[in-house]
């Protein structure tokens, strides 16, 4: 059953803390991206990876940080530098770069106490 | 810059009504457009896609969205909602090297 699974759904961090979302695809697919949704903003891009061991950063990536050494796997980082963390977080996949449609995990909703 | 953009932040319709959701992006090259929708508590899954050919394209559901080149628009239609429908619209587009969402649609149909 091909898929993205994210984890955990529900996530609880004090203040200062580094936390880090899981993504982890079996689509065999070659890009992958980290979005934040909140409400009103749509989905704006943190960080995309073409291929293993390269990122690139997105619009918003200050406060993140993202590692790519396998190609079914992508984790998120929320750093304590990130100002304001509390979010929706989606992770996507896509069989190439940009012009693929994207495949959509179920998120992990963060919250900062 | 690129961007897309999606006039409408909340609609409200009655059953049976029809809907257009406009979306208009910026890019003056070669682009791929794509409507996605996030039924509550549900992932984000595409309705449909335009990359060439004919303008008018069908989604699942009964949806459609008509890419207009002129008007930089890729409008979603259905002409009858139902209550299911309920949910938040995604227009997107890609750029460079990755999709450009708006900000969002959220839809809700009365029975």
């Amino acid at each position: 059953d091909g898929g993205i699974t994210q984890s955990p759904k529900y996530l609880f961090r004090k203040e200062g803390q580094n936390v880090t979302l899981s993504c982890e695809q079996n689509l065999n697919h070659d890009a992958m991206y980290w979005y934040r949704q909140d409400p009103g903003q749509g989905l704006r891009l943190i960080y995309y990876s073409q291929i293993v061991n390269d990122f690139q950063k997105g619009d918003i990536a200050e406060g993140y940080s993202v590692s790519r050494e396998k190609k079914e796997s992508f984790p998120l980082t929320v750093t304590s530098a990130q100002k304001n963390p509390t979010a929706f977080y989606l992770c996507a996949s896509a069989v190439g770069i940009s012009y693929n449609e994207q495949f959509f995990g179920p998120g992990t909703r963060l919250t900062v106490l | 810059a690129q961007s897309v953009s999606q006039h409408n932040h909340h609609v409200i319709l009655s059953e049976a009504a029809s809907l257009e959701l406009g979306c208009n992006y910026s890019y003056g090259g070669t682009v791929n457009l794509f409507w996605y929708v996030q039924y509550p508590g549900q992932h984000l899954q595409l309705l449909l896609k335009y990359f060439s050919g004919d303008p008018l394209v069908k989604g699942i559901k009964g949806f459609e969205a008509e890419f207009i080149k002129s008007k930089f628009s890729f409008n979603l239609r259905k002409p009858s909602v139902q209550w299911s429908d309920t949910a938040e619209y995604f227009c997107a587009a890609t750029g460079a090297n990755n999709l450009f969402f708006g900000t969002g649609t959220r839809l809700t149909v009365i029975p």
